[in-house]
């Protein structure tokens, strides 16, 4: 069974920069045709795609957030990673890792992590 | 950007009774290559992520009961829980994944009247 799970600082200062991490187990983020991406939810709001990045190593990001992200991934960790800069109060939200391919979408997602921005 | 949008906001319904959710499309989800619609619904619970419920705008994801249902097509779309249970109480999502990028509609949130 395919898991997920986000790590990473729960407070984060305005300006710097967000470095989330979502480590995969039971199956490879090589494996076609699957992409690996983030959504993350302002709290009491809806879901935001934030960006993606396809087993080839492709990337896709929000054009809102595209200035600001950075998505990677290490397969031999099975891991990626989302770096999210200049962040502002507006960026408090919980973040979620997913799966997604081009037939079905978010199948699998992780139990999230929550960013706060605050001084 | 594709925008989606779901009605109503909220809804309350008796138990054992129908649910219906509706979500529009501001362009056609369906792809005529292979006359597939990129619509996918999701159940999010309190402190829970989003669970897939039906992708393709009408394919149940495995292991979800069949009383949830999907259905429409090109920009209309429509989720229906049959007879409604106590746990699917929930926050309910529609999403493009036609081009990105993916957008979610603003959500329904379901509860028991």
């Amino acid at each position: 069974q395919l898991q997920l799970q986000e790590s990473g600082p729960g407070l984060v200062k305005p300006s710097e920069t967000l470095s989330l991490t979502c480590s995969v187990s039971g199956g490879s983020i090589s494996s076609s045709p699957y992409y690996w991406g983030w959504i993350r939810q302002p709290p009491g709001k809806g879901l935001e795609w934030i960006g993606s990045i396809h087993y080839s190593g492709s990337t896709y990001y929000s054009p809102s957030l595209k200035s600001r992200v950075t998505v990677s991934a290490d397969s031999s960790k099975k891991q990626f990673s989302l770096k999210l800069s200049s962040m502002t109060a507006a960026d408090t939200a919980m973040y979620y890792c997913v799966r997604h391919g081009s037939i079905s979408w978010g199948d699998y997602w992780g139990q999230g992590a929550l960013v706060t921005v605050s001084a | 950007d594709i925008v989606m949008t779901q009605s109503p906001d909220s809804l309350a319904v008796s138990l054992g009774e129908r649910a219906t959710i509706n979500c529009k499309s501001s362009q056609s989800l369906l792809y005529s290559s292979n006359d597939k619609n990129y619509l996918a619904w999701f159940q999010q619970r309190p402190g829970q992520p989003p669970k897939l419920l039906i992708y393709w705008a009408s394919t149940r994801e495995p292991g979800v009961p069949d009383r949830f249902s999907g259905s429409g097509s090109g920009t209309d779309f429509t989720l229906t829980i049959s007879s409604l249970q106590a746990g699917d109480v929930a926050v309910y999502y529609c999403q493009q994944y036609y081009t990105t990028p993916y957008t979610f509609g603003q959500g329904t949130k379901l509860e028991i009247k």
